[in-house]
């Protein structure tokens, strides 16, 4: 059974501050993890995903993730934050790089100017 | 060109009716799925087909009955609406291929108001 806990419901930062999202998961097997991005009344996007190759991740608009097994963890960062990066992130994990998605409770990232 | 769509985007319907809700996706993906995303935004999968076959069923009234017409289409029919279905609904879909890239293509999701 897979599990993800997302520490912090609601993050803020200042623009241009260090953007750090948490996320700890417990699985059986190997993990495959994912982070995923909400904008308001849309859908969700990927972000980053880590399929047991390199443990630090790259994403898109600037996010990365460093898998840590020690640490069950999978933290989101992004070194300066932007003002569009205000949304909704949500971390997952997998059994297998497809399939079942199990998702933490999500993390609303604020910015402010 | 829209990659996984969702038909309607809002719903608004009595307590006891009776609706669909349409998913499409034009990846070629072998795999759809049907999220749910209550009111506290957490989101939990409810089923999933793999080429037309049903291969996630997960512990949902069966009130809701997915429906594949082929690959591309994975429907979502929800009888006798409750207040607790109210949610938004997402359409998901991936490419199920082992040590493909897997990561699922969500839908804008479709917004059910149950009164």
């Amino acid at each position: 059974a897979q599990s993800v806990t997302q520490l912090g419901s609601h993050v803020s930062v200042s623009e241009g501050a260090l953007v750090l999202l948490r996320c700890n998961y417990s699985s059986s097997v190997p993990p495959y993890l994912f982070w995923y991005v909400q904008y308001p009344n849309q859908g969700l996007q990927l972000l980053l995903k880590y399929t047991s190759a390199a443990t630090l991740v790259k994403g898109i608009n600037g996010f990365e993730a460093e898998f840590k097994k020690s640490e069950t963890s999978f933290h989101l960062t992004k070194p300066s934050a932007h003002m569009s990066d205000a949304a909704e992130y949500f971390c997952a994990v997998s059994p297998t790089s497809y399939g079942k998605l199990t998702f933490g409770q999500g993390t609303i990232l604020t910015v402010h100017p | 060109d829209t990659a996984v769509s969702q038909t309607p985007k809002y719903l608004v319907t009595q307590m006891g009716n009776d609706k669909s809700i349409k998913c499409e996706q034009n990846l070629g993906h072998d795999t759809m799925y049907w999220y749910k995303q209550d009111s506290k935004k957490f989101l939990k999968i409810m089923f999933s087909y793999n080429n037309k076959e049903l291969i996630i069923n997960e512990t949902v009234p069966n009130r809701f009955s997915p429906k594949s017409p082929d690959k591309a289409h994975l429907n979502l029919h929800i009888n006798s609406l409750e207040l607790g279905d109210s949610a938004v609904y997402f359409c998901a879909s991936s490419q199920d291929t082992s040590g493909g890239r897997g990561e699922q293509y969500f839908g804008p999701g479709t917004r059910l108001t149950v009164t």
